[in-house]
């Protein structure tokens, strides 16, 4: 089955960017979703099909996707941008949908 | 707006049979895939299955053996049961509406521990 790897942490200071990257075989042939979940909360879809963006979530979340990385890119990061995040592929194996491993952004 | 709130018991047997409902408000349930998925706890999100209105349904190969969906358009309800449950089937149990390829609305989670 199709595999996503992604950092356990990520850290950045108020303001600055934070990349998370999501690696998978060929990534870049796929469509990648990428999710926001706060502590207790549901998981919310801020990225869509690589880089859009459901309404509602700010233009500082975009996303990008070449070879076998995709990243999810949060400019001028706010304290609430603190979560975990997760990458997600629809993929035409046995196991369509797959999550990667999430990522824990720690706003510094 | 679309709303989706799961239901059931927080508490289950080892062996019995786990049963969820997800409510659907704001939006039809004949259109899109309706999910399931889970997270144990401090752990990542794990996709159970899915079900279309025309009773179609998916389910993940790891869990097909025990999982069934139903869906009551009626009621706009869909529903998940997963058989033989052990302590590895404790999470969070998530409903969340799907486009096809991605997951647009979630419900708010509950927690099933599977305990004697």
């Amino acid at each position: 089955s199709y595999v996503l790897t992604q950092p356990p942490s990520v850290s950045v200071a108020p303001g600055q960017t934070a990349r998370i990257t999501c690696g998978g075989d060929k990534i870049r042939s796929k469509s990648v979703h990428w999710y926001q979940q706060k502590p207790g909360q549901a998981p919310v879809l801020v990225v869509y099909d690589d880089g859009d963006r459901p309404s509602g979530v700010p233009e500082r979340f975009s996303g990008s996707s070449s070879g076998n990385t995709a990243t999810l890119i949060i400019s001028r990061v706010e304290d609430g941008d603190e979560a975990d995040y997760y990458c997600q592929v629809w993929d035409s194996g046995s196991d369509p949908y797959v999550f990667g491993t999430g990522t824990k952004v720690t706003v510094l | 707006q679309v709303q989706l709130h799961e239901s059931g018991p927080g508490l289950v047997r080892p062996s019995e049979t786990l049963s969820l409902t997800c409510t659907v408000s704001g939006d039809s349930i004949t259109t899109y895939y309706w999910n399931w998925i889970r997270q144990p706890a401090g752990k990542g999100l794990e996709w159970i299955g899915r079900m279309y209105s025309t009773g179609t349904t998916d389910y993940s190969p790891s869990l097909q053996s025990r999982v069934s969906m139903s869906l009551d358009t009626s009621k706009k309800q869909f529903s998940l049961r997963l058989s033989s449950v052990t302590a590895a089937d404790t999470a969070v149990y998530y409903c969340a509406r799907g486009p096809s390829a991605l997951f647009d609305h979630w419900g708010q989670g509950t927690l099933v521990t599977v305990s004697s």
